[in-house]
């Protein structure tokens, strides 16, 4: 069935660093790919996405890159903040499934001042 | 401000007694919405899908009976945890996909409840 794999946290980073955080997918046919973040105590807050193949998703200085050839979806910020420090999930979407996600483990990230 | 509505935020019960959490689409209507259950520190695993006006489609290991979803609106879906066990307590997340004024392919997450069985 359809999973996604995501690099283990926790990563910690110091500010104004470059960050990536790996994702990769198993999926029959054409999924959408999603990035979700979640503050500690908080729900879960869409990130970016992107629906096809050699599409970029960004927003807020992230950004994804829907790589079919590699079935991967990495994460990239050029410069991290404090504020950034969140636990990241990857997330698969079949829409002929309705709206249905698989997410990855989560990766946790923490930026240091 | 938020497009879906989880209530309550938090609950605290007592094991053996049941509990309701409120799924609301606040401006669109949800023909489908979707219960996932997160333990501290892991991912979210997807429950149940709940349809509008039919039985909600339930994960395989979820139990049915313990875990009541009722989709009897297009803005309203509940979770009852009934007969709830300290081994319930969770982090529970809805989430919706749209229709109407809202595109069809975009999926829209609740804030989250906490329930905590002692």
């Amino acid at each position: 069935g359809d999973s996604v794999t995501q690099m283990e946290g926790p990563v910690t980073l110091s500010e104004e660093a470059f960050l990536t955080i790996n994702c990769t997918y198993t999926a029959t046919g054409y999924p959408s790919l999603f990035w979700y973040v979640q503050y500690p105590g908080e729900g879960l807050q869409l990130l970016l996405k992107a629906t096809k193949a050699d599409d970029k998703g960004s927003n807020k200085g992230f950004e994804a890159t829907y790589r079919k050839e590699t079935t991967s979806f990495h994460l990239e910020k050029g410069s991290v903040q404090v504020s950034d420090s969140a636990v990241y999930f990857c997330a698969l979407g079949a829409y002929n499934q309705g709206g249905k996600l698989i997410f990855g483990q989560g990766t946790e990230l923490s930026v240091k001042p | 401000g938020a497009v879906v509505s989880q209530h309550p935020s938090r609950v605290i019960c007592k094991s053996g007694t049941s509990v309701k959490i409120e799924c609301r689409s606040l401006d669109f209507q949800a023909t489908t919405m979707f219960w996932y259950r997160q333990f501290p520190k892991q991912s979210l695993m997807l429950m149940a899908t709940s349809n509008e006006g039919s039985k909600a489609t339930y994960e395989q290991g979820v139990e049915k009976d313990k875990f009541l979803i009722n989709h009897a609106s297009l803005t309203l879906s509940t979770l009852t945890v009934t007969s709830a066990h300290p081994e319930d307590s969770s982090f529970y997340i809805c989430s919706a996909s749209g229709t109407g004024n809202r595109p069809g392919n975009t999926i829209y997450f609740g804030e989250g409840s906490w329930l905590t069985v002692v």
